[in-house]
């Protein structure tokens, strides 16, 4: 079965930098997603991103986030000034033009220090 | 807003036991719900799913029947083997098949199944 790839599985970073999680969806999808788990908590939605702009986002995407899809493989989740509170593990999705199946990444585990 | 409620973990059973892990849900409308599985070290993955009331999905096994009037999408598997130890998520989508907003998922808390030979 085809495979969301997520680079680097665990990212450790200090307070106030930036940090870029990096994606590769399926190759022929076309709608993509951020979601996070804070350690004993929900995984909640951050932002969905479709035709080269963001689609929707949760009150928890804000300015300090950002996303790119910088060429036709990769899509990346960018924290510009890390917070103690952004430690959490980051999974990418991706699904299909109709096919609902959301496939996720294995996820990148970012500590902040 | 839309919220999912599991039951809290986590669960321990012998192999060849029964499975129930419940699930209810609060929404808008007529969400689609889902279960999805978290093996160690890997991604979720959807194990089942189901569009409207009274569908049910079933997958390796596992069973969960879509009930409107008590809003719930319980999983059920009648002989859990030890292969089954993982995480499990309830999740639903209020948006329509398809759409743009059909992988905003809402999910539960997750629920961890350990299975003993």
């Amino acid at each position: 079965e085809p495979e969301v790839t997520q680079t680097p599985s665990h990212q450790v970073t200090q307070m106030g930098q930036e940090v870029i999680l990096r994606c590769v969806p399926i190759s022929n999808h076309l709608y993509f997603y951020w979601y996070r788990q804070i350690l004993g908590q929900k995984v909640e939605f951050l932002v969905s991103f479709y035709n080269n702009e963001i689609s929707e986002k949760s009150e928890i995407f804000d300015d300090q986030f950002s996303v790119e899809r910088p060429d036709g493989s990769n899509f990346t989740l960018k924290i510009r000034s890390t917070k103690l509170e952004d430690s959490a593990m980051y999974f990418c999705a991706s699904r299909g033009q109709v096919e609902g199946k959301l496939f996720f990444g294995s996820g990148t585990q970012l500590s902040v220090l | 807003g839309d919220s999912v409620t599991q039951m809290e973990g986590p669960v321990t059973l012998s192999e060849e036991a029964f499975l129930t892990i419940n699930c209810t849900y609060t929404a808008t409308g007529y969400p689609s719900l889902f279960w999805y599985v978290q093996y160690p070290g890997e991604g979720l993955q959807l194990l089942l799913k189901a569009t409207k009331a009274d569908d049910k999905g079933s997958n390796k096994g596992f069973e969960a029947t879509y009930r409107k009037e008590t809003t719930s999408f319980h999983l059920e598997k009648g002989s859990v083997q030890v292969s089954d130890s993982a995480v499990y998520f309830c999740a639903l989508s209020d948006a329509r098949l398809g759409g743009t907003s059909y992988g905003k998922l809402t999910f539960g808390q997750g629920t961890i199944l350990t299975v003993h030979p």
